[in-house]
Protein backbone atom coordinates (compact mmCIF):
# COMPACT_ATOMS: atom_id res chain seq x y z
CA UNK A 1 0.00 0.00 0.00
CA UNK A 2 1.69 3.65 -0.83
CA UNK A 3 2.28 5.82 1.45
CA UNK A 4 3.46 9.61 1.46
CA UNK A 5 4.81 11.64 3.99
CA UNK A 6 5.84 15.34 3.75
CA UNK A 7 7.99 16.76 5.97
CA UNK A 8 8.03 19.46 7.64
CA UNK A 9 4.38 19.39 8.44
CA UNK A 10 4.24 23.21 9.38
CA UNK A 11 6.88 25.92 8.29
CA UNK A 12 6.90 29.64 8.97
CA UNK A 13 9.53 31.83 7.30
CA UNK A 14 10.25 35.45 6.63
CA UNK A 15 9.31 37.00 3.05
CA UNK A 16 12.30 36.38 0.33
CA UNK A 17 13.78 32.70 1.52
CA UNK A 18 13.92 30.23 -0.69
CA UNK A 19 12.05 26.58 0.79
CA UNK A 20 12.40 23.38 -0.37
CA UNK A 21 9.06 21.37 0.99
CA UNK A 22 9.37 17.40 1.00
CA UNK A 23 7.69 14.56 -0.03
CA UNK A 24 8.36 10.68 -0.01
CA UNK A 25 6.31 7.72 -0.96
CA UNK A 26 6.77 4.27 -0.05
CA UNK A 27 6.09 2.54 -3.74
CA UNK A 28 8.39 3.71 -6.83
CA UNK A 29 5.85 2.35 -9.13
CA UNK A 30 3.96 5.38 -9.88
CA UNK A 31 3.00 6.89 -12.74
CA UNK A 32 3.00 10.41 -12.26
CA UNK A 33 3.25 13.01 -8.92
CA UNK A 34 1.39 16.08 -8.74
CA UNK A 35 1.83 19.02 -6.24
CA UNK A 36 -1.18 21.28 -4.82
CA UNK A 37 -1.77 24.09 -3.31
CA UNK A 38 -4.96 24.70 -0.74
CA UNK A 39 -5.82 28.25 0.72
CA UNK A 40 -7.52 27.80 3.76
CA UNK A 41 -12.03 26.28 3.02
CA UNK A 42 -11.03 26.23 -0.60
CA UNK A 43 -10.19 23.85 -3.07
CA UNK A 44 -6.88 21.89 -3.95
CA UNK A 45 -4.78 24.19 -7.49
CA UNK A 46 -2.96 21.53 -9.16
CA UNK A 47 0.90 23.32 -9.09
CA UNK A 48 2.84 20.88 -11.18
CA UNK A 49 2.38 17.70 -12.63
CA UNK A 50 5.56 15.17 -13.20
CA UNK A 51 5.48 12.19 -15.04
CA UNK A 52 7.84 9.44 -13.83
CA UNK A 53 9.82 9.49 -16.55
CA UNK A 54 10.30 12.97 -16.06
CA UNK A 55 13.08 14.58 -13.43
CA UNK A 56 11.36 18.14 -12.66
CA UNK A 57 9.10 20.34 -13.99
CA UNK A 58 9.55 24.29 -13.46
CA UNK A 59 6.46 26.69 -13.17
CA UNK A 60 7.73 30.79 -12.65
CA UNK A 61 9.25 30.84 -9.17
CA UNK A 62 7.96 26.86 -8.33
CA UNK A 63 10.50 23.81 -9.36
CA UNK A 64 9.61 20.72 -8.37
CA UNK A 65 12.11 17.81 -8.86
CA UNK A 66 11.49 13.44 -8.75
CA UNK A 67 13.73 11.00 -7.84
CA UNK A 68 11.33 7.93 -8.06
CA UNK A 69 13.62 5.40 -7.30
CA UNK A 70 14.19 6.72 -3.72
CA UNK A 71 10.81 7.22 -3.32
CA UNK A 72 11.48 11.51 -3.29
CA UNK A 73 10.10 14.40 -4.88
CA UNK A 74 10.97 18.42 -3.43
CA UNK A 75 9.17 21.27 -3.93
CA UNK A 76 11.58 24.83 -4.50
CA UNK A 77 9.43 27.89 -3.69
CA UNK A 78 12.24 30.67 -4.58
CA UNK A 79 12.20 34.17 -3.57
CA UNK A 80 8.72 33.39 -1.06
CA UNK A 81 6.04 35.75 -0.72
CA UNK A 82 3.40 36.44 1.67
CA UNK A 83 0.68 35.13 -1.09
CA UNK A 84 2.27 32.09 -1.05
CA UNK A 85 1.17 31.18 2.38
CA UNK A 86 -1.26 27.90 2.14
CA UNK A 87 -0.95 24.69 2.32
CA UNK A 88 0.94 22.40 0.05
CA UNK A 89 0.25 18.80 -0.75
CA UNK A 90 1.60 16.21 -3.03
CA UNK A 91 0.53 13.29 -4.41
CA UNK A 92 1.03 10.38 -6.60
CA UNK A 93 -0.59 8.27 -8.65
CA UNK A 94 0.50 4.64 -8.38
CA UNK A 95 0.93 2.52 -11.80
CA UNK A 96 -2.05 0.39 -10.87
CA UNK A 97 -5.35 2.19 -10.18
CA UNK A 98 -6.67 5.99 -10.94
CA UNK A 99 -6.54 7.04 -7.56
CA UNK A 100 -4.24 9.51 -6.10
CA UNK A 101 -2.51 8.92 -2.77
CA UNK A 102 -1.90 12.44 -0.81
CA UNK A 103 0.81 13.09 1.81
CA UNK A 104 -0.67 15.19 4.74
CA UNK A 105 0.64 18.65 3.52
CA UNK A 106 2.93 21.31 4.73
CA UNK A 107 1.22 24.37 5.83
CA UNK A 108 3.43 27.13 4.62
CA UNK A 109 3.35 30.73 6.72
CA UNK A 110 5.51 33.43 4.86
CA UNK A 111 5.88 36.52 6.93
CA UNK A 112 5.58 40.23 5.88
CA UNK B 1 -7.07 23.70 -19.30
CA UNK B 2 -9.56 20.83 -16.92
CA UNK B 3 -12.16 23.00 -14.53
CA UNK B 4 -14.13 20.70 -12.07
CA UNK B 5 -17.14 22.74 -11.41
CA UNK B 6 -18.75 22.23 -7.19
CA UNK B 7 -21.78 23.63 -6.09
CA UNK B 8 -22.63 24.85 -3.36
CA UNK B 9 -19.79 25.72 -2.09
CA UNK B 10 -21.58 26.18 1.58
CA UNK B 11 -24.98 24.56 3.25
CA UNK B 12 -26.20 25.04 6.39
CA UNK B 13 -28.78 21.81 6.93
CA UNK B 14 -31.32 20.63 9.80
CA UNK B 15 -29.97 17.78 10.92
CA UNK B 16 -31.70 14.51 9.53
CA UNK B 17 -32.44 16.14 5.93
CA UNK B 18 -30.49 15.19 3.17
CA UNK B 19 -27.95 17.30 1.11
CA UNK B 20 -26.83 17.38 -2.36
CA UNK B 21 -23.48 18.28 -3.80
CA UNK B 22 -23.08 18.28 -7.13
CA UNK B 23 -19.57 18.10 -9.36
CA UNK B 24 -19.29 18.65 -12.95
CA UNK B 25 -16.26 18.65 -15.44
CA UNK B 26 -17.13 21.82 -17.27
CA UNK B 27 -14.80 21.12 -20.77
CA UNK B 28 -14.18 17.20 -20.39
CA UNK B 29 -15.58 14.04 -20.04
CA UNK B 30 -15.13 12.44 -16.82
CA UNK B 31 -15.93 8.82 -16.81
CA UNK B 32 -14.52 8.44 -12.99
CA UNK B 33 -14.69 10.83 -10.14
CA UNK B 34 -13.40 10.73 -7.04
CA UNK B 35 -14.75 12.21 -3.64
CA UNK B 36 -13.36 13.17 -0.60
CA UNK B 37 -13.46 14.84 2.59
CA UNK B 38 -11.09 16.74 4.32
CA UNK B 39 -11.28 17.53 8.48
CA UNK B 40 -9.87 21.24 9.86
CA UNK B 41 -5.99 20.62 9.08
CA UNK B 42 -5.61 17.15 8.24
CA UNK B 43 -4.94 15.87 4.78
CA UNK B 44 -8.00 14.85 2.27
CA UNK B 45 -9.46 10.97 2.56
CA UNK B 46 -11.00 9.26 0.25
CA UNK B 47 -14.45 8.90 0.69
CA UNK B 48 -15.55 6.90 -2.75
CA UNK B 49 -14.74 6.44 -6.89
CA UNK B 50 -17.77 7.42 -8.76
CA UNK B 51 -18.21 5.60 -12.04
CA UNK B 52 -20.54 6.83 -14.91
CA UNK B 53 -23.31 4.73 -15.54
CA UNK B 54 -22.27 2.11 -12.87
CA UNK B 55 -22.28 1.72 -8.99
CA UNK B 56 -19.81 3.85 -6.65
CA UNK B 57 -16.67 2.16 -5.15
CA UNK B 58 -17.03 3.46 -1.54
CA UNK B 59 -13.54 2.87 1.23
CA UNK B 60 -13.45 0.80 3.84
CA UNK B 61 -15.58 2.35 6.77
CA UNK B 62 -17.45 4.46 4.65
CA UNK B 63 -21.45 4.23 4.47
CA UNK B 64 -22.80 3.84 1.46
CA UNK B 65 -26.37 4.44 2.39
CA UNK B 66 -25.27 7.51 3.81
CA UNK B 67 -23.53 8.65 1.33
CA UNK B 68 -25.04 8.39 -2.09
CA UNK B 69 -23.17 9.03 -5.44
CA UNK B 70 -24.41 9.08 -8.60
CA UNK B 71 -22.76 9.64 -11.40
CA UNK B 72 -25.47 10.04 -14.75
CA UNK B 73 -23.42 11.49 -17.38
CA UNK B 74 -19.83 11.66 -18.37
CA UNK B 75 -19.56 15.26 -16.34
CA UNK B 76 -21.96 15.24 -13.79
CA UNK B 77 -21.53 13.24 -10.52
CA UNK B 78 -23.57 14.22 -7.14
CA UNK B 79 -23.16 12.99 -3.73
CA UNK B 80 -26.28 13.15 -1.62
CA UNK B 81 -25.85 12.94 2.40
CA UNK B 82 -28.66 11.63 3.82
CA UNK B 83 -30.12 11.93 7.59
CA UNK B 84 -27.16 14.21 7.91
CA UNK B 85 -26.16 14.75 11.35
CA UNK B 86 -23.68 16.88 12.67
CA UNK B 87 -20.77 14.79 12.87
CA UNK B 88 -21.20 15.03 8.53
CA UNK B 89 -20.34 18.36 8.98
CA UNK B 90 -17.05 18.41 6.70
CA UNK B 91 -15.20 19.36 4.34
CA UNK B 92 -16.46 17.70 0.90
CA UNK B 93 -14.50 18.00 -2.29
CA UNK B 94 -14.65 16.47 -5.57
CA UNK B 95 -12.10 15.89 -8.37
CA UNK B 96 -11.72 14.11 -11.76
CA UNK B 97 -8.68 13.04 -13.60
CA UNK B 98 -8.83 15.13 -17.34
CA UNK B 99 -5.82 13.46 -19.10
CA UNK B 100 -3.93 15.26 -21.13
CA UNK B 101 -1.43 16.34 -19.35
CA UNK B 102 -3.34 17.56 -16.65
CA UNK B 103 -3.43 15.71 -14.11
CA UNK B 104 -6.45 15.55 -11.82
CA UNK B 105 -8.55 18.70 -11.55
CA UNK B 106 -10.32 19.33 -8.09
CA UNK B 107 -14.08 21.25 -7.34
CA UNK B 108 -13.62 24.40 -5.22
CA UNK B 109 -14.99 22.24 -1.92
CA UNK B 110 -18.16 22.32 -0.13
CA UNK B 111 -18.33 23.48 3.33
CA UNK B 112 -21.66 21.28 5.21
CA UNK B 113 -22.89 22.36 8.45
CA UNK B 114 -25.17 20.42 10.15
CA UNK B 115 -26.91 22.21 13.11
Amino acid sequence: KQEVTQIPAALSVPEGENLVLNCSFTDSAIYNLQWFRQDPGKGLTSLLLIQSSQREQTSGRLNASLDKSSGRSTLYIAASQPGDSATYLCAVLNNAGNMLTFGGGTRLMVKP
Amino acid sequence: GAVVSQHPSWVICKSGTSVKIECRSLDFQATTMFWYRQFPKQSLMLMATSNEGSKATYEQGVEKDKFLINHASLTLSTLTVTSAHPEDSSFYICSARSGGGYGYTFGSGTRLTVV
